[in-house]
């Protein structure tokens, strides 16, 4: 089974609009962590939320938030506004903790693109 | 800019060759991440080393092996190269061994290796 998955290839959204990707996770550890990444055209991987599995609240950073529902083992993430510059490959990533050490996996990613 | 230095940008080889990826950390973090970026496996977890020690495993081939310096710069080295080795492949750094809130990877701009 697949560790992380992302289920929409491709989405637009319309300027000033709010859009949620979807991910959901397979894990049958009790401590884990999951991440979003942003990945424009030109290439890096830029950090864009984290939650903790033992976290009770969804994480927020500015226009991010992670609908974390433990029990469906989804991760969504959701921007508000969006702007041109949303404009990216998202990936969505997990962190197993091991005793041999953290194991990451990511999605496929979900292409985003923002409509003037 | 994340901080995180990788060197070289490109690097264009033939199969059965030996190549040394470098990775320099953000100043103060202690772990280093290798992950290969293709088009048909996506994104995949190499390795990790944190204070020059290998810390956990991921999908790494025994042909790839690679290193923490007491610097804290890693290099990659891929070996016997192959057609399907050509891919993206980040470095990125955490301060600790395990992420947790505020303990992020941020990774390099990527290296991106073609095997001819």
């Amino acid at each position: 089974a697949q560790k992380i998955t992302q289920t929409q290839p491709g989405m637009f959204v319309q300027e000033k609009e709010a859009v949620t990707l979807d991910c959901t996770y397979d894990t049958s550890d009790q401590s884990y962590g999951l991440f979003w990444y942003k990945q424009p055209s030109s290439g890096e991987m830029i950090f864009l939320i984290y939650q903790g599995s033992y976290d009770e609240q969804n994480a927020t950073e500015g226009r991010y938030s992670l609908n974390f529902q433990k029990a469906r083992k989804s991760a969504n993430l959701v921007i508000s506004a969006s702007q041109l510059g949303d404009s990216a490959m998202y990936f969505c990533a997990m962190r197993e903790g091991r005793v041999t050490g953290n194991q990451f996996y990511f999605g496929t990613g979900t292409s985003l693109t923002v409509i003037p | 800019d994340s901080g995180v230095t990788q060197t070289p940008k490109h690097l264009i080889t033939a199969t059965g060759q030996r190549v040394t990826l470098r990775c320099s950390p953000r100043s103060g973090d202690l772990s280093v991440y290798w992950y290969q970026q293709s088009l048909d496996q996506g994104l995949q977890f190499l390795i990790q080393y944190y204070n020059g020690e290998e810390r956990a495993k991921g999908n790494i081939l025994e042909r790839f092996s690679a290193q923490q310096f007491p610097d804290l710069h890693s290099e990659l080295n891929l070996s016997s190269l192959e057609l399907g080795d050509s891919a993206l492949y980040f470095c990125a750094s955490s301060p600790r061994d395990r992420n947790r809130r505020g303990d992020t990877q941020y990774f390099g701009p990527g290296t991106r290796l073609t095997v001819l």
